[in-house]
């Protein structure tokens, strides 16, 4: 069964660039999660998706970041402007729903590097 | 507010030895704490997940523990080899409603085994 998959995998832009990064789920996985990790720090949740809804984006800044998961599958994030802070891994995750371990599966993660 | 910690960013054992991670809580009692695994340049890998109401959990070579009168939860491998070297993750799992679960991750900590 194939992973979590994410691309690009490294990304280096300007910053007030515009960033866009791609998350493909482990199939059948109605939750869909995005996290930014920090150097040295656990990852941090910016948005929850349930099917196609999100339904906890609090963390998310939306003056420059926003999201989609059209269709409920694949999902996107992107950056518009990019800023210096804004350099860190990007992860996606799935879960499906089981309820022994309530299981998170993470994807490779995208490195963001603003310059 | 609700916070997670782990005290100790790196930890250096001799192989063959018992590692003891810890991870800490703050103004809350979580229900369910995960224990995922971190190696450079991927995403976390879930090992362990443990309910308020279980004292221990075990799998293979590992064990965690779970003192709520501490807030406490204690992260043991036994008989430590090289390839346990990765940083660990201590996880409060927020929302678990269904297949739903927000994370609140801590800083990780970072284990060295030493041949």
């Amino acid at each position: 069964e194939a992973g979590v998959v994410q691309s690009p995998r490294y990304k280096i832009i300007e910053k007030k660039q515009p960033v866009a990064f791609w998350c493909n789920p482990i199939s059948g996985h109605n939750t869909l999660y995005w996290y930014r990790q920090n150097l040295g720090q656990g990852p941090e949740l910016l948005i929850r998706y349930e099917n196609e809804e999100a339904v906890d984006d609090s963390q998310l800044p939306k003056d420059r970041f926003s999201a989609e998961r059209l269709k409920g599958v694949d999902s996107t994030l992107k950056i518009q402007p990019a800023e210096l802070g804004d350099s860190a891994v990007y992860l996606c995750a799935s879960s499906g729903r089981d309820r022994r371990s309530y299981e998170q599966y993470f994807g490779p993660g995208t490195r963001l590097t603003v310059t | 507010s609700q916070k997670i910690e782990q005290n100790s960013e790196a930890l250096n054992i001799q192989e063959g030895k018992t590692a003891t991670l810890t991870c800490n809580y703050t103004n809350y009692s979580p229900a369910y704490l995960q224990w995922y695994r971190q190696d450079p340049g991927r995403g976390p890998v879930f090992l362990l997940l443990i309910r308020e109401n279980e004292k221990e959990k075990r799998k293979e070579r590992l064990k965690v523990t779970f003192d709520t009168t501490l807030k406490q939860s204690l992260f043991h491998i036994t008989a430590s080899q090289p390839a346990d070297s990765a940083t660990y993750l201590c996880a409060h799992l927020l929302n678990y409603g269904g297949s739903q679960g927000n994370l609140i991750f801590g800083k990780g900590t970072k284990l060295s085994v030493k041949p």
